[in-house]
């Protein structure tokens, strides 16, 4: 089946800081969503974006479905922005309808 | 904007029981979905339900487990002797066509003692 890594595993800010997650995919996909899994355990979507660019506040997303990546980027990041984000595909062939989710990045913001 | 909702938030039972967790797709969705996961660990896909029937499923939905939409509204997640292993949050989700955007519940935390 697909294959989802994301980059890097944790990271710790402070606030107010930038910062850019990573998720690369083994195979093509129809299907690309980003979640924040927050501290209650809830999943947040956040993006739906198989290509492409979009922009939601502080948050952007860009696909790069030729090259089978997907960036996340956090600006301006506060306290309530930790957690964890879950990077999750769904392949145009053989996968069904279902979502396949990475490993996830961890991300604390300190004062 | 509409959502996925799930009952219960949380619900604790002794190993051998049988668990039923219950959702609430959005309403004009066709495609439904269970999900779990273990503490700790990333989300991983149990099965997915479309036309009345069981569209995919995963090794780990195996005969323990069962779904079913009993009337137009409700569609659930039964595990009919659980083990301590099945100690888990179980996420419904739903999406109204193939490769669209899939939403998820709040999700029901199983602990099995």
């Amino acid at each position: 089946g697909i294959q989802v890594e994301q980059s890097p595993p944790d990271l710790i800010l402070q606030e107010g800081a930038n910062s850019t997650l990573r998720c690369n995919f083994s195979d093509s996909v129809n299907n690309l969503q980003w979640f924040h899994q927050n501290p209650w355990g809830q999943l947040i979507n956040l993006f739906y974006i198989p290509s492409g660019t979009k922009q939601n506040g502080r948050l952007s997303a860009t696909t790069v479905a030729t090259e089978r990546y997907s960036l996340l980027y956090i600006s301006s990041s506060q306290t309530t922005d930790s957690g964890v984000y879950f990077c999750a595909v769904g392949p145009v062939t053989g996968g069904g309808n279902k979502l396949t989710f990475g490993t996830g990045t961890q991300l604390k913001v300190e004062l | 904007e509409p959502e996925v909702t799930q009952t219960p938030s949380h619900q604790v039972t002794q190993m051998g029981q049988e668990v039923i967790l219950r959702c609430v797709p959005i309403s004009n969705h066709l495609y439904f979905y269970w999900y779990r996961q273990i503490l700790g660990q990333k989300v991983e896909f149990l099965v997915s339900f479309y036309n009345n029937e069981i569209s995919e499923k995963s090794e780990i939905f195996d005969d323990q487990f069962s779904v079913e939409r009993p009337d137009g509204s409700n569609f659930t997640l039964k595990i009919r002797s659980t083990k301590l292993e099945d100690s888990a949050m179980y996420f419904c989700a739903s999406s109204d066509s193939r490769g669209n955007t899939i939403y998820f519940g709040e999700g029901s935390w199983l602990t099995v003692v």
